[in-house]
């Protein structure tokens, strides 16, 4: 039962161009929402997150949005660098009043590309 | 500071033979974790400890055993191990148990064989 999906396993960008990476959950008590970058060989590196009561949060060229009533969110990176090219994890969490112990939830991945 | 750290970075073992994949932070953070990374699954929570002595089972434990003694060290042993537990495996850490606030750091992780 996969409560955090990622449906496109993987994008294909130009330079300069937007990339928007997308990710739907199951769990209506997920009410904190993050992106973790991951490159070869590394671990994942956490890049930014939503809280539920937000529709939208902006870091620089990442912005995150959040469709409560679709059970949707999705990053966007403008513009996109080479460097941006990694695997995308998008995970949840259900915040339960602050005793969710940071149990995140997974989607399986989106690998980017950005070509130059 | 160094982080998070995990060794070793690469073991092979046979089926039946145990292990113990060793995580460090110096971070004095209170929560640490090990996901593991399959093909097609994303990362999924093993085990987790919101501080030394405490422990709880997460998504996949079964096969696992962790304690954690000290604020720095969280080992995940490997009891016998079996070719369903070839994975990648990373250790987390976080400063405060609750996550949504305060993001995971994660070591580079462990890539594990099991033949």
């Amino acid at each position: 039962d996969q409560q955090v999906k990622q449906n496109s396993p993987s994008l294909s960008v130009q330079e300069g161009r937007i990339s928007i990476l997308n990710c739907d959950y199951t769990n209506s008590m997920f009410d904190y929402f993050l992106w973790y970058k991951k490159y070869p060989a590394e671990g994942p590196t956490f890049l930014i997150s939503i809280s539920s009561i937000k529709d939208k949060n902006e870091d620089g060229r990442f912005t995150v949005f959040l469709n409560k009533s679709a059970k949707h969110l999705s990053l966007h990176i403008v513009p996109s660098q080479p460097g941006d090219s990694a695997v995308y994890f998008c995970a949840a969490l259900n915040n339960a009043g602050g005793t969710s112990y940071g149990k995140l939830t997974f989607g399986q991945g989106t690998i980017l590309t950005v070509h130059p | 500071n160094a982080g998070v750290t995990q060794t070793p970075k690469f073991q092979v073992l046979k089926t039946g033979q145990s292990m113990t994949l060793q995580c460090a932070q110096d971070m004095n953070h209170e929560y640490m974790s090990w996901y593991r990374q399959d093909p097609g699954m994303g990362l999924r929570l093993i085990h987790y400890s919101v501080g030394a002595g405490i422990t709880d089972q997460g998504e996949v434990p079964n096969g696992y055993n962790v304690s954690r003694s000290t604020t720095e060290d969280f080992p995940l042993r490997l009891l016998s191990a079996a070719p369903s537990q070839t994975s990648v495996y990373f250790c987390a850490s976080s400063l405060n148990r609750y996550g949504g606030g305060s993001p995971l750091h994660f070591g580079n992780g462990t890539r594990l064989t099991v033949t």
